[in-house]
């Protein structure tokens, strides 16, 4: 069946560090992947998404990065932040066909330590 | 704009007793989903809705969970009867539009989730 695969389950990091997070998916027809972002006890937030027709994506500090070939994306925050601490989410999706199905990774609990 | 609203914040249940959860999406969009978070592990998809009509609810279990969207607006999740091992956090989320083998810009999918109802079952 579908699945995502992230690692690592929890990162820790010096403010103003750079973080990277990775997931491979396994349904080769995904074409749209957006990360979520969890604060302790609140709901998840969207903070970048990116579309199987683009490699790259920029926000100011966050990227994401996707390569299709090897079914796997990125995320990249740079300039690592305390309020950046979070448990981030990355989730696959076939848009066009199942309606926006979010199969989502185990989760990363990063930690950025000031 | 007002978010996803749900109720109750949280529950606590005795197993084999019944439990309903409320969700009252983003005026305008015609997509909701239920999902079940446990503890630890990312959100799962449960039962979606366009409208009115369920798109997938591949994932519910059928025997215990129901789940409808009457009048295309709210919905409710119900589980009856509960086990120890529905303990979780039960996200609700809306998406203004769900493609179906149309295209939309990437705003149309984004899914924004309600603040989730806790539910321990003893």
């Amino acid at each position: 069946g579908e699945n995502v695969e992230q690692h690592p389950s929890t990162l820790s990091v010096q403010e103003g560090d750079s973080a990277v997070i990775k997931c491979t998916y396994s349904d080769s027809a995904s074409n749209y992947f957006p990360w979520y972002k969890q604060e302790l006890g609140k709901r998840p937030q969207l903070i970048i998404d990116i579309r199987s027709n683009v490699g790259e994506k920029k926000d100011q500090r966050i990227a994401v990065t996707l390569n299709k070939t090897a079914k796997h994306f990125s995320l990249h925050i740079t300039e690592t932040q305390p309020e950046d601490s979070a448990v981030y989410f990355c989730a696959a999706s076939r848009i066009y066909n199942q309606g926006g199905k979010l199969i989502f990774g185990q989760g990363t609990e990063l930690s950025v330590k000031p | 704009e007002a978010g996803v609203a749900q109720s109750p914040r949280y529950k606590i249940i005795e197993k084999r007793q019944s439990v309903a959860f409320w969700c009252n999406p983003i005026s305008g969009h015609a997509t909701l989903y239920w999902y079940q978070q446990i503890l630890g592990q990312g959100p799962k998809l449960l039962i979606q809705f366009q409208n009115n009509g369920v798109v997938d609810d591949s994932q519910l279990p059928k025997d215990r969970f129901s789940a409808e969207r009457l009048k295309g607006v709210d919905s409710t999740l119900k589980i009856q009867p509960a086990k120890l091992e529905d303990s979780a956090v039960y996200l609700c989320a809306s998406s203004l539009e769900a493609s179906y083998g149309r295209y939309f810009p990437s705003s149309y999918n984004e899914q924004f989730f309600g603040p989730g109802t806790r539910l321990t079952v003893l």
